[in-house]
């Protein structure tokens, strides 16, 4: 089965930066991918590492450690529009392509 | 980027009766498609996949005569809940994956609430 671990909730002040850490156990590794929650809300697509190193998006990063089954988010400058719960997820090829969330973190942006 | 839209976004009802949620591909295709439920707080578990032209697949747990899906045509996934009871009162997301699976969109979500 798939198993993924990551911090239950941070929180931090603006223009700070929060690193989620996510751990994975699984078969079938395609990818890992990050999403954001906000209450309510649908997730949003945030990023996705195939291969081990650091993506780039803006004020977000992500990077990824295949041989560690490791991976984080990197969160610069946040705003307080960043106050949101962040998900990690395994793609599994091999399963229907299907994505296992981990339990997410909640991120809480303080003045 | 792409759109998911998800009908009713929420819905309230009593308890032995069957709700339909829709979830729509509104400007691309989608040969599958995932139904998840969300409890508050808590992370999203991947309830079933649907695919169009033939059988959902349903994970572990979960009663495939409780959730009928039917993936009818290229844009559009079907999620029945029978016989809802107050203990499927969630929050019930759509997914579709766009352009391959590195991306997938979601719906903005169905609240569901049995009384």
């Amino acid at each position: 089965g798939q198993s993924l671990e990551q911090p239950s909730e941070v929180t931090a002040v603006e223009g700070a930066i929060v690193q989620i850490n996510c751990t994975y156990q699984t078969s079938g590794f395609y990818g890992l991918s990050w999403y954001q929650q906000h209450d309510g809300g649908a997730p949003t697509f945030l990023s996705y590492n195939a291969l081990d190193g650091l993506e780039e998006t803006g004020r977000f990063s992500s990077f990824l450690s295949r041989s560690d089954s490791y991976g984080y988010l990197l969160l610069q400058e946040l705003q307080m529009k960043d106050s949101a719960s962040y998900f990690c997820a395994v793609r599994d090829g091999a399963a229907g392509n299907k994505l296992t969330f981990g339990g997410g973190t909640r991120v809480l942006v303080k003045p | 980027g792409a759109v998911v839209s998800q009908h009713p976004s929420w819905v309230i009802c009593k308890s032995g009766t069957s709700v339909k949620i829709e979830c729509r591909s509104l400007d691309f295709q989608a040969t599958t498609m995932f139904w998840y439920r969300q409890f508050p707080k808590q992370s999203l578990m991947l309830m079933a996949t649907s695919n169009e032209g033939s059988k959902a697949t349903y994970e572990q747990g979960v009663e495939k005569d409780k959730f009928l899906i039917n993936h009818a045509s290229l844009t559009l996934s079907t999620l029945t809940v029978t016989s809802a009871h107050p203990e499927d009162s969630s929050f019930y997301i759509c997914s579709a994956p766009y352009q391959g699976y590195n991306e997938q969109f979601f719906g903005p979500g169905t609240r569901l609430t049995v009384l």
